[in-house]
């Protein structure tokens, strides 16, 4: 496609449940990259993926949250017992390769109920 | 020490004036400087990217880089309302596999 392309646009869910949001990065691009952004604050890195394999998984804030890349394209974050503090907004970015331009998704706004 | 450190703003300018965003880092051996426009209720917008000391000007914007300094800036002339947004700076270099941001500049330009 022509961007980096998430769905849902929206989640709602109930606290307890587990989601699987979904990043389709530009053709092409081997970085992909999951951030999120709470309300009126700054954004967060969760994980970097080159190709399949994620060599920085840093930022992910518990072990309820996991990620995968399949055929070097499309990636899934997927978090586990969702909590009301895990309610923001997940973007998704991909870039050709490391340490050059980033282009980012509309975004999942993530609430949590 | 925040390691991208930028102003939160807002910084109120009159249209049609230039309006001068900064961005300080703290790893010295930072590679890779871009800038990007976020509106709200929107994703980032990537607007300029810089990897060398100097000026680079699109239309405009123009980036400045100081690596001795640590510093890095946004220039917009001719500011117009539909500038209003938050710009955020971002960093990268060896070592580090993924951008790192600052907290974003809320940037208000009066009509």
């Amino acid at each position: 496609g022509a961007g980096v392309s998430q769905s849902p646009s929206n989640k709602v869910t109930e606290k307890g449940k587990d989601v699987e949001l979904r990043c389709d990065p530009i053709s092409g691009h081997t970085a992909l990259y999951w951030y999120r952004q709470s309300l009126g604050q700054g954004l967060e890195f969760l994980i970097y993926f080159q190709g399949n394999s994620a060599p920085d998984k840093s930022g992910l804030p518990s072990d309820r949250f996991s990620a995968e890349r399949t055929g070097g394209s499309v990636s899934t974050l997927t978090i586990q017992r969702t909590q009301q503090e895990d309610s923001a907004v997940y973007l998704c970015a991909s870039s050709l390769v490391e340490n050059t331009e980033a282009f980012f998704g509309q975004g999942t706004r993530l609430t949590v109920v | 020490q925040k390691e991208v450190e930028q102003n939160s703003g807002p910084l109120s300018v009159p249209e049609g004036a230039i309006a001068s965003l900064n961005c300080t880092y703290s790893d010295r051996v930072s590679q890779s400087f871009f800038w990007y426009r976020q509106y709200s209720g929107k994703s980032p917008e990537l607007i300029m990217s810089i990897y060398s000391n100097g000026d680079k000007e699109d239309g405009r914007f123009t980036a400045q880089l100081n690596k001795a300094s640590q510093y890095v800036s946004l220039l917009i002339r001719d500011s117009q309302p539909s500038d209003s947004a938050t710009y955020l700076c971002a960093v990268n270099g060896p070592g580090r596999r993924a951008l790192t941001f600052g907290s974003g500049t809320r940037l208000q330009v009066q009509p």
